[in-house]
């Protein structure tokens, strides 16, 4: 079954750009069924959407962070990525990426990764 | 985009039935079939339990049933058990916004 898995730096600094890829495996990308989404949840809180792409490069993004996110396909290697620009401590969270079967149902979801934005 | 209103918890004994509500507007839950129910339990990932309003993926209980009217979406745990206990977030299509979640409901199993 598909599996998807998060990579990239646990710690960013201040006004620095946050990183993010996520790993497909047991399925293709490319498949063209699904969009590819990054969701959010800072320590202690709710879940919150940051956007989504679709293989051929289309994206939607949160209006409230739309202006600091780009989100990026590499069908070549079965993966999608996330960039977060000038990041603040409020930008701390576990950063999930999950396939979206259509209308906002996500399902499955890589295991999280905790990025700490800290000086 | 205003995130969905949902009690911040609910309880529940075993084998009892719990509905845990999820507010929005007419611009989301009210205006699309499109709303999910996530189960987390504490340092796991969300798990899809409901999908499109009222469908299971394979492999999630029966127990677990979603409903809309209006603008409000209502996910139903029947015959509780202990391992129900976890967080819940529901989740609407929003059109031009595209997605929106609501706050999250702690259930407790007493």
């Amino acid at each position: 079954q598909v599996q998807l898995q998060e990579s990239g730096p646990g710690l960013v600094k201040p006004s620095q750009t946050l990183s993010l890829t996520c790993t497909v495996s047991g399925g293709s990308i490319s498949s063209g069924d699904y969009y590819w989404s990054w969701i959010r949840q800072p320590p202690g809180k709710g879940l919150e959407w940051i956007g989504y792409i679709y293989y051929s490069g289309s994206t939607y993004y949160n209006p409230s962070l739309k202006s600091r996110v780009t989100i990026s396909v590499d069908t070549s290697k079965n993966q999608f990525s996330l960039k977060l620009s000038s990041v603040t401590a409020a930008d701390t969270a576990v950063y999930y990426c999950a396939r979206d079967r259509e209308g906002a149902a996500f399902d499955p979801w890589g295991q999280g990764t905790l990025v700490t934005v800290s000086s | 985009q205003s995130a969905l209103t949902q009690p911040a918890s609910v309880s529940g004994s075993p084998g009892q039935s719990i509905t845990i509500s999820c507010t929005g507007t007419s611009s989301d839950v009210g205006g699309y079939n499109y709303v999910s129910w996530y189960q987390q339990h504490p340092g796991k990932a969300p798990k899809l339990m409901i999908y499109d309003v009222s469908k299971r993926p394979s492999g999630v209980s029966d127990r677990f049933s979603g409903s809309k009217s209006g603008n409000t979406a209502s996910l139903t745990i029947s015959g509780l058990q202990t391992e129900d206990e976890a967080g819940y977030y529901c989740c609407s299509y929003a059109g031009s916004s595209p997605v929106v979640f609501g706050g999250g409901t702690k259930l407790t199993v007493l």
